[in-house]
């Protein structure tokens, strides 16, 4: 079956700096990748995707890089700001419309 | 749109007692999902319903727990009876046709 793992349960980084949050998986049939946010008390929420025919997508200060090859994905955000603090989770779908998300990391943004 | 509304946002029970949990997805979309999240296990996809059918309920962890879909507007995941290693906070999402799914608040259940 799937699994998605995180290479750190945990990351801090000095404001302003550039956070990266990695992720490997297993699946190598998976052809959609997403990273959700998850601030406390709240639901996760989307914050980029990725298609496996892509190896790099950006947005607002996040970058997703794909490496097909060795099965990891990563997320990128620049110039971290203290409202970037939350926990981080890599999905894949895993069949039909089903997401397997892994277990998270939690940046947190040091002033 | 209001997006993905769960209630209660809170819920405190004591062990045995039934609980409701209760979603209403985005309008337009045909697929809810109900998810679990403990910090022991993190997010796990309980059950899906994909046009108020549904799809896939292996994550559902046993018998006390069931789930439905009446309409493309309203679905329901019950407890009964509650136990307190059912304590956890309880999402409900939906998606369109794409993959993205997108998040209600969460219901925090505590079972004492």
């Amino acid at each position: 079956g799937e699994s998605v793992g995180l290479h750190l349960p945990t990351l801090s980084v000095q404001e302003g700096d550039n956070s990266i949050i990695n992720c490997a998986y297993s699946n190598s049939a998976s052809d959609y990748f997403i990273w959700y946010k998850q601030e406390s008390g709240k639901g996760p929420q989307f914050i980029i995707d990725i298609r496996s025919n892509m190896d790099k997508r950006q947005g607002q200060r996040v970058t997703v890089l794909l490496n097909k090859t060795v099965k990891h994905l990563s997320l990128q955000i620049a110039a971290t700001q203290p409202g970037d603090s939350a926990v981080y989770f890599c999905a894949l779908v895993g069949g039909a419309q089903k997401l397997v998300f892994g277990q998270g990391t939690r940046l947190t943004i040091n002033p | 749109d209001a997006g993905v509304i769960q209630s209660p946002r809170h819920e405190v029970t004591e062990m045995g007692q039934e609980v409701t949990l209760r979603c209403k997805p985005i309008s337009g979309h045909n697929s809810l999902f109900w998810y679990r999240q403990t910090m022991m296990r993190g997010l796990e996809l309980l059950i899906y319903f994909n046009n108020n059918v549904p799809i896939d309920d292996s994550g559902m962890p046993e018998d006390r727990f069931s789930a439905k879909m009446p309409n493309a507007s309203f679905s329901t995941l019950k407890i009964q009876p509650s136990e307190p290693r059912d304590s956890a906070v309880y999402f409900c999402a939906s998606s369109g046709q794409a993959y993205e799914q997108y998040f209600g608040p969460g219901t925090r259940l505590t079972v004492t």
